[in-house]
């Protein structure tokens, strides 16, 4: 077990763009949460996941931003027409009933 | 919003214990302390988390108040590689059954 993987770290997209980030978590973890994390501020959460079910939606997720876990492993969240304000750390991370929440080591967002 | 205050800024020297404080008064019976840290460009890890007695882990150790209202995090010996940004949270549950959330954390340097 690697722990979780977030794919890419480090995207440059021009204001406009969509974009979309994968996250891999430890593979017996059956929930998976995205935040995101601005300089100076500690993570935001997002969404979560309960296997293949969204369950929790944060207001911080705008119509533009959809997250999917089509299969209850791997996730995607997916940022359409990026805005120069979507300039952030995206982080992920798992957890099962019994263990606490493990993060990945983010995927950094610049939008230029 | 964080349920928790910490200072936002701690320095110790290399090899002394670091007393990292928490405050949270508004803390429910069934809620936990946890700490969590996060080290420049990486994603948060784990520290320790308790309900009302002491714990202790190889990492650190948690003092929890009688009246659960504050908390401190120590950690014995500090290092170079303790510099972090440490993050106490309250959340339900003895596990991550619910979202973290974050506050700005106390930004811990470790001097030689």
């Amino acid at each position: 077990d690697t722990g979780v993987s977030q794919d890419p770290r480090h995207k440059i997209t021009k204001r406009g763009q969509n974009v979309t980030f994968r996250c891999d978590p430890i593979s017996e973890h059956n929930r998976l949460y995205w935040y995101r994390q601005t300089l100076g501020q500690g993570p935001e959460f997002l969404t979560y996941f309960q296997n293949e079910a969204q369950l929790e939606k944060s207001r911080l997720l705008s119509d533009r931003f959809s997250a999917e876990r089509p299969k209850g492993s791997f996730s995607t969240l997916e940022i359409q027409r990026t805005e120069q304000g979507d300039s952030a750390m995206y982080l992920c991370a798992s957890s099962n009933l019994n263990t606490e929440a493990f993060f990945g080591q983010g995927t950094r967002l610049t939008v230029v | 919003d964080a349920k928790t205050t910490q200072p936002p800024s701690m320095d110790c020297a290399e090899g002394r214990a670091a007393n990292l404080p928490c405050n949270h008064s508004t803390i429910s019976g069934n809620e936990y302390v946890y700490w969590y840290r996060q080290i420049h460009s990486q994603g948060p890890q784990y520290i320790i988390h308790g309900l009302k007695n002491n714990e202790t882990n190889e990492m650190a150790s948690l003092i929890i108040t009688e009246d659960r209202k504050s908390s401190t995090l120590i950690l014995p010996h500090a290092t170079l590689r303790d510099t972090a940004v440490y993050y106490c949270i309250v959340i339900p549950g003895s596990y991550n059954t619910d979202k973290l959330i974050f506050g700005t954390g106390t930004r811990l340097q470790v001097f030689p």
